[in-house]
């Protein structure tokens, strides 16, 4: 069963580049035509959009973040990445992987979340 | 954008009870939603998709209905294992956006 594992720093420091992995296992990220995201959730805040790596290799990123979003996919290592340039306190989050699939709109795959703190 | 106004943020349900989620869209978006359902510490699990699609596995007590601006999750008789954060998704647009979510408890 395929599931999805954020990694990375939990603590940056402001103006500094924000750098999380999400590990896919029990299955290939290359298999099939899914689509590959990023969400946050601050603290007592609701759910954010960040960005998005189409199977295809497109990519699309929520205006809100000002271009300071870049998701990519590592095939070989079976991961997908995210940095976040530029960061100041209010990214302070649990960030979130997940996955889209070609029948399903939206998400059908989730990680558990990893905490991002943004402090000096 | 498209802004999901979820309600209510909060919720207390006694076992057996029926409850109602509503998630309403701020423009027109045909059934491109999903509800999910996350407890703490675990990944979120895809519970409706497509407004009313019960995903396999999850169990019958859970249904979606509504289409365009207006959307309701029904549990039908709550069970205690039903206690998460429950929240809707749009993706009929970019930027996919999300309703505030639901604390659903059991007493």
């Amino acid at each position: 069963q395929l599931q999805l594992q954020e990694s990375g720093s939990g603590l940056v420091k402001p103006s500094q580049t924000l750098s999380l992995t999400c590990g896919v296992s029990g299955g290939s990220i290359s298999s099939g035509y899914y689509s590959w995201s990023w969400v946050r959730r601050p603290p007592g805040k609701g759910l954010e959009w960040l960005g998005y790596m189409f199977y295809s290799g497109s990519t699309y990123y929520n205006p809100s973040l000002n271009r300071r979003v870049t998701v990519s996919v590592d095939r070989s290592t079976n991961q997908f990445s995210l940095k976040m340039t530029s960061v100041t306190a209010a990214d302070t989050a649990v960030y979130y992987c997940a996955r889209e699939g070609p029948s399903v709109g939206g998400f059908d795959l989730w990680g558990r979340g990893t905490l991002v703190t943004v402090t000096s | 954008e498209t802004t999901l106004t979820q309600s209510p943020s909060f919720m207390s349900a006694t076992p057996g009870d029926k409850v109602n989620i509503s998630c309403k869209a701020s423009q027109d978006i045909d059934a491109d939603l999903n509800w999910y359902q996350q407890k703490p510490g675990e990944a979120a699990i895809l519970i409706i998709q497509a407004a009313t699609s019960l995903v396999r596995g999850i169990p019958p007590r859970f249904s979606g209905s509504g289409y365009g601006t207006v959307f309701t999750l029904t549990i039908n008789g709550i069970e205690s294992e039903d206690a998460a954060f429950y929240f809707c998704l749009q993706h009929d647009n970019f930027p996919y956006t999300f309703g505030q979510g639901t604390t659903l408890e059991i007493k």
